[in-house]
């Protein structure tokens, strides 16, 4: 079975700092990992995704992932947090077995401190 | 291109009644999925249908059934609503490979009386 934790349901950072999202999974079979972002009374829209080619996945608006097997872990950063990047960030996993629902983590509010 | 739609954005129910909710996927796509983003449990996997047929379906109870239609438009059908059926529901579609992304639309807002 898969699932993901993430860690921290709200986040807080300036503008221009560094974003960390946490993201751990769980799955017995090699992962499909997912970070997607959530605006306001909006649905989600996907940010990136590994599918076990590179390693460090870039995705849209400046954001990245690194898949660690060793650690289990897909933490999505930022080099520097926009007011635009305020929004709900929720990461998914599926996997290989032809299963393609994604089961998601409980997400993570993003706050931007001007 | 267009995305994927959802209809109708809001629907108000009272207890034991029945909903029927609607998704539009993106053409080409032959996959759709459902998922339950109810306050404080996060997005849930309902069910998913691929060519017409259900493939998949998470810890629901059979109240909540569905069907896809030759177009692969579907719908959700939530019976004898309860007041814990409150919740947004999101529909994606993808193209039904693995790993490939799921498109979400706007959602479903559901308000159980």
């Amino acid at each position: 079975a898969q699932s993901v934790t993430q860690l921290g349901s709200h986040v807080s950072v300036s503008e221009g700092a560094l974003v960390l999202l946490r993201c751990n999974y769980s799955s017995s079979v090699p992962p499909y990992l997912f970070w997607y972002v959530q605006y306001p009374n909006q649905g989600l829209q996907l940010l990136l995704k590994y599918t076990s080619a590179a390693t460090l996945v870039k995705g849209i608006n400046g954001f990245e992932a690194e898949f660690k097997k060793s650690e289990t872990s897909f933490h999505l950063t930022k080099p520097s947090a926009h007011m635009s990047d305020a929004a709900e960030y929720f990461c998914a996993v599926s996997d290989q077995t032809g299963a393609n629902n994604l089961f998601f983590g409980t997400g993570t509010r993003l706050t931007v401190i001007p | 291109e267009a995305g994927v739609t959802q209809s109708p954005t809001h629907l108000i129910k009272t207890r034991g009644q029945q909903a029927t909710l609607r998704c539009s996927p993106i053409s080409g796509h032959t996959s759709v999925y459902w998922y339950q983003q109810a306050l404080g449990l996060g997005l849930q996997f309902l069910l998913w249908y691929d060519e017409g047929e259900e493939r998949n379906r998470g810890n629901f109870p059979p109240r909540f059934s569905g069907r896809q239609f030759p177009n692969y438009s579907s719908e959700l059908n939530v019976n004898a609503l309860e007041l814990e059926d409150s919740a947004l529901y999101l529909c994606a579609s993808s193209t039904g490979l693995a790993g490939v992304e799921q498109f979400f639309g706007p959602g479903t807002r559901l308000t159980v009386l």
